[in-house]
This record gives C-alpha cells, sequence and structure tokens, in this order.
C-alpha cells in the first residue's frame, strides 16, 4: 500500500501570512491531487501535478511536484479567512481503481 | 443540479438496524466510488464501480453491501454495523479510471449507536 503523510496536520495562521503544507511518500506517484474539503462538504479538487518539478499557480496557491515524484506542496502566499479548511493530497493507489488520501492539513485563517 | 447528490446527509442508527445510502451523479461518468472518512484517519476507500462491474472491494467488512444499478446510481447497505462504524462516507465519481479527477458529494454523517 502507497502511505501519503501529510504535515502539518494543524496549522492556525493570522490572515495575511505565508504558509506551505508538505505531502511526502516513500513511493513514486504517477500524479498527486491536491484537494479542499470545508465543513459538511466532500473534498473539492484543487490540482493535479503529473511532471517531475512541476509547478502549478491558481491565484495565491502555489503546487510544486517534486522532481523524484514522492512528494508535494502547497505554498499559499497571503492567506485569507476563506482559505480555511482541510487541504489533502491524494495519488492513485495500489489497486486498480480509487486514489490513496493522506490525513490532510487542518488550516485556519484568523482574521 | 448538483453534480453528485448523497441521502441522507445525515442518519442515526442502532447496531440492529438496517438502512442504505444513497448516491447519484449528473456529470455522465462511469465509475463511482465509496470512501469512509473517520477522525485521525485518512480517507479509506470502500468500494469501486467502473461502469457498473465492481473493480475494487478494500477488504471491507460484510456488514456493508455495495449496490450499483446503473451508472447514475450507487447504493451502500448497511446491517448490524458497530460503533466504530460512524463516520462520513463519501461517494464520489469520474469518467473513467482512478488518474482523473473524483468529483464528491457531500456525504452522509453516520452516527452508530
Amino acid at each position: 500500500t502507497q502511505l501519503l503523510e501529510q504535515s502539518p496536520q494543524f496549522l492556525s495562521i493570522q490572515e495575511g501570512e505565508n504558509l506551505t503544507v508538505y505531502c511526502n511518500s516513500s513511493s513514486v506517484f504517477s500524479s498527486l491531487q491536491w484537494y479542499r474539503q470545508e465543513p459538511g462538504e466532500g473534498p473539492v479538487l484543487l490540482v493535479t501535478v503529473v511532471t517531475g518539478g512541476e509547478v502549478k499557480k491558481l491565484k495565491r496557491l502555489t503546487f510544486q511536484f517534486g522532481d523524484a515524484r514522492k512528494d508535494s506542496s502547497l505554498h499559499i502566499t497571503a492567506a485569507q479567512p476563506g482559505d480555511t479548511g482541510l487541504y489533502l493530497c491524494a495519488g492513485p493507489g495500489g489497486g486498480a481503481d480509487g486514489l490513496t488520501f493522506g490525513k490532510g492539513t487542518h488550516l485556519i485563517i484568523q482574521p | 443540479e448538483t453534480g453528485v447528490t448523497q441521502t441522507p446527509r445525515h442518519l442515526v442508527m442502532g447496531m440492529t438496524n438496517k438502512k442504505s445510502l444513497k448516491c447519484e451523479q449528473h456529470l455522465g461518468h462511469n465509475a463511482m466510488y465509496w470512501y469512509k472518512q473517520s477522525a485521525k484517519k485518512p480517507l479509506e476507500l470502500m468500494f469501486v464501480y467502473n461502469f457498473k462491474e465492481q473493480t475494487e472491494n478494500n477488504s471491507v467488512p460484510s456488514r456493508f453491501s455495495p449496490e450499483c444499478p446503473n451508472s447514475s446510481h450507487l447504493f451502500l447497505h448497511l446491517h448490524t454495523l458497530q460503533p466504530e462504524d460512524s463516520a462520513l462516507y463519501l461517494c464520489a465519481s469520474s469518467h473513467s479510471g482512478r488518474e482523473e479527477t473524483q468529483y464528491f458529494g457531500p456525504g452522509t454523517r453516520l452516527l452508530v449507536l
């Protein structure tokens, strides 16, 4: 089974600060996805990274896939209260279908 | 119509009850999934259906029984559950395989007493 470790587990910062959260594995993934989940809702896809070393930007969010395709990071610039949520990374699992998820990072942005 | 809907949103049941969770997707997708989300644990894949055929059963106890009558509907039948089965049950769909974007429903919050 391929495992994804996310850190930190919890993060609470002030509005306007920058932050980075990490997703690491000892296994190589063909792709990694980042989702955000808000209370009472299911996860919503933010981005998919496919190529080692790839960097993708989504407004204030910057996603990076490690060169060896074993890790990924999400950097948020000038965090806003609307960024609050559970950030999950996921990749194709060991089985035929479905995704393997990390435990997630609970992010709280305080006004 | 919202992409993936789940009913009920909340369910409380005793250990001897039988209940069913329903998921419906309006996206024209061919693959549907059940995941379990518990506190302090990663999202766990339970079942996968691709073109109505079950392609994965991730060692799930037999007290959980999935049913996929067509590509748009997915059910999870529950019977004689245990308190540790209390969790958020999420349904998702994708066009076909796992490499593609999965669209999740809002989940059913289940409490087993």
